[in-house]
C-alpha cells in the first residue's frame, strides 16, 4: 500500500464551483499535513499547512484533516480560473527529514 | 528576500556530458533537498542534506552526486548524463517543521 494516495484527476469545473481535493494515507504516525499548488512550468508553492484534525481556513481555501480515517481534503470555494493548477498533498512525520507527496490532482476551472 | 533560487532554468546535454545544478536559499533553513518530477511519477527525492556538512540518499540517487557547500547552497551534479535523467529538477529547503519551500526548477533534457 502506498503511503499517500491522491486521485490524479484531471478535474474540470465551472467557475464558481466548490472543489474538493482529497488524499488518503496509511501511516498513523504522520503528524503534519500540507497542500501545495503548482502552476504549469513552475515550482510547487505551499498553500496550506496544518497539524491537527479539523479544519483550517484561509480565504477561499479550507484544509480538513481526519486522522481517524487517515484522510485529508482541500476545499476551494468560489473557484476561479486562476485556481487552475496541479494540487499536491504532502505529509510529514515528526522527526523525519522527508515529506511524502501525493502525485497531484490537475484542476481546471473553466470561465 | 529571494527564497530558493536555482540555476540554470533550462539545459540541454548530450549523453555522457556532465553538469552541476546550483541551488541557494536565503531563509537560513537547515535542511535542503533535491527532487525530480516526471509525468505520472510525482516528486521523487534524489538527495537531501539535514544540515551543513551532511548529505543522505533519497529515493532515486543513482547517477547523481550532491555537495552542501555551506548553509545556503546545495548543488546537484550529473557526472555522465543519460536520457533517463531528462526531467524537471526542483530544489527545496525547510526550517524546523515539515513544510518545504521550493525553487522554480531546472528543465533538463538529455539527448
Amino acid at each position: 500500500q502506498k503511503e499517500v494516495e491522491q486521485d490524479p484527476g484531471p478535474l474540470s469545473v465551472p467557475e464558481g464551483a466548490i472543489v474538493s481535493l482529497n488524499c488518503t494515507y496509511s501511516n498513523s504516525a504522520f503528524q503534519y499535513f500540507m497542500w501545495y499548488r503548482q502552476y504549469s512550468r513552475k515550482g510547487p508553492e505551499l498553500l496550506m499547512y496544518t497539524y491537527s484534525s479539523g479544519n483550517k481556513e484561509d480565504g477561499r481555501f479550507t484544509a480538513q484533516v481526519d486522522k481517524s480515517s487517515k484522510y485529508i481534503s482541500l476545499f476551494i470555494r468560489d473557484s476561479q480560473p486562476s485556481d487552475s493548477a496541479t494540487y499536491l498533498c504532502a505529509i510529514h512525520q515528526g522527526g523525519s527529514e522527508k515529506l511524502v507527496f501525493g502525485k497531484g490532482t490537475k484542476l481546471t476551472v473553466n470561465p | 528576500n529571494a527564497g530558493v533560487t536555482q540555476t540554470p532554468k533550462f539545459q540541454v546535454l548530450k549523453t555522457g556530458q556532465s553538469m552541476t545544478l546550483q541551488c541557494a536559499q536565503d531563509m537560513n533553513h537547515n535542511s535542503m533537498y533535491w527532487y525530480r518530477q516526471d509525468p505520472g511519477m510525482g516528486l521523487r527525492l534524489i538527495y537531501y542534506s539535514a544540515s551543513e556538512g551532511t548529505t543522505d540518499k533519497g529515493e532515486v540517487p543513482n547517477g547523481y552526486n550532491v555537495s552542501r557547500l555551506n548553509k545556503r547552497e546545495f548543488s546537484l551534479r550529473l557526472e555522465s548524463a543519460a536520457p533517463s535523467q531528462t526531467s524537471v529538477y526542483f530544489c527545496a529547503s525547510r526550517l524546523a517543521k515539515g513544510e518545504q519551500y521550493f525553487g522554480p526548477g531546472t528543465r533538463l533534457t538529455v539527448t
